[in-house]
């Protein structure tokens, strides 16, 4: 069974770092590119990036490029995002998704993790 | 402001059948590119329903059917149930500005 297993919520104060992980079980983490869909407190889906762990080729929405970093550590199937100064503004909740293949041109995201909600405030 | 535009909300009576719209442009739905829809219930994360325009995952019923037309692409559902009381969202990708996977704004379905 494909599973994506989020780290837990977190409450961080404006200016510290963060570091939140997902770990895929199930399938060959190496094979498929795991992304990063952030939603704000009663807001869309928003695609933030992407990152195939077999090689490390990391793509990054243009609206998130800069504002974090995304990265993967193959050896235990782990995904990460992270951030190196959090704003009030990054509280939401962060799905990790996994692309599927389907033999079309739009791949979709067929598997998500539980979510992980990160709270940033004073 | 969403790439793809779908209505913030639509409502069905049980039993009902109800359609959500998604309108692209000529760099994603209109360039040939296929849509998937995905169904949030509340407190949830998204799960996957529709994938590459029409095609339905293991598990879901066929009451929930998708389409894609030119630059538009539809979700239906027939036999409204209470347990489709949701939000529903689709992607598509997107040729432009390197943004690449790109949702709707979401539409909220209420059944009355």
């Amino acid at each position: 069974e494909v599973q994506l297993v989020q780290s837990g919520a977190e409450v961080k104060k404006p200016g510290e770092s963060l570091k939140i992980s997902c770990k895929g079980s199930g399938y060959s983490f190496t094979s498929y590119w795991i992304g990063w869909v952030r939603q704000m407190p009663g807001k869309g889906l928003e695609w933030m990036g992407i990152i195939y762990p077999g090689d490390s080729d990391t793509r990054y929405s243009p609206s998130f490029q800069g504002q974090v970093t995304i990265s993967a550590d193959k050896s235990i199937s782990t995904a990460y995002l992270q951030w190196s100064s959090l704003k009030a503004s990054d509280t939401a909740m962060y799905y990790c998704v996994r692309q599927g293949g389907y033999g079309g041109n739009s791949f979709p995201f067929d598997y998500w993790g539980q979510g992980t909600l990160v709270t940033v405030s004073s | 402001q969403s790439v793809l535009t779908q209505p913030p909300s639509v409502s069905g009576a049980p039993g009902q059948r109800v359609t959500i719209s998604c309108t692209g442009s000529s760099s994603n739905i209109g360039a040939g590119y296929d849509v998937h829809w995905y169904q949030q219930l509340p407190g949830t994360a998204p799960k996957l329903l529709i994938y590459g325009n029409s095609n339905r995952p293991s598990g879901v019923p066929d009451r929930f059917s998708g389409s894609k037309s030119g630059t538009s692409a539809s979700l239906a559902i027939t036999g409204l149930q209470a347990e489709d009381e949701a939000d529903y969202y689709c992607q598509s990708y997107d040729s432009s500005l390197s943004e690449f996977w790109v949702f709707g704004g979401g539409t909220k379905l209420t059944v009355l």
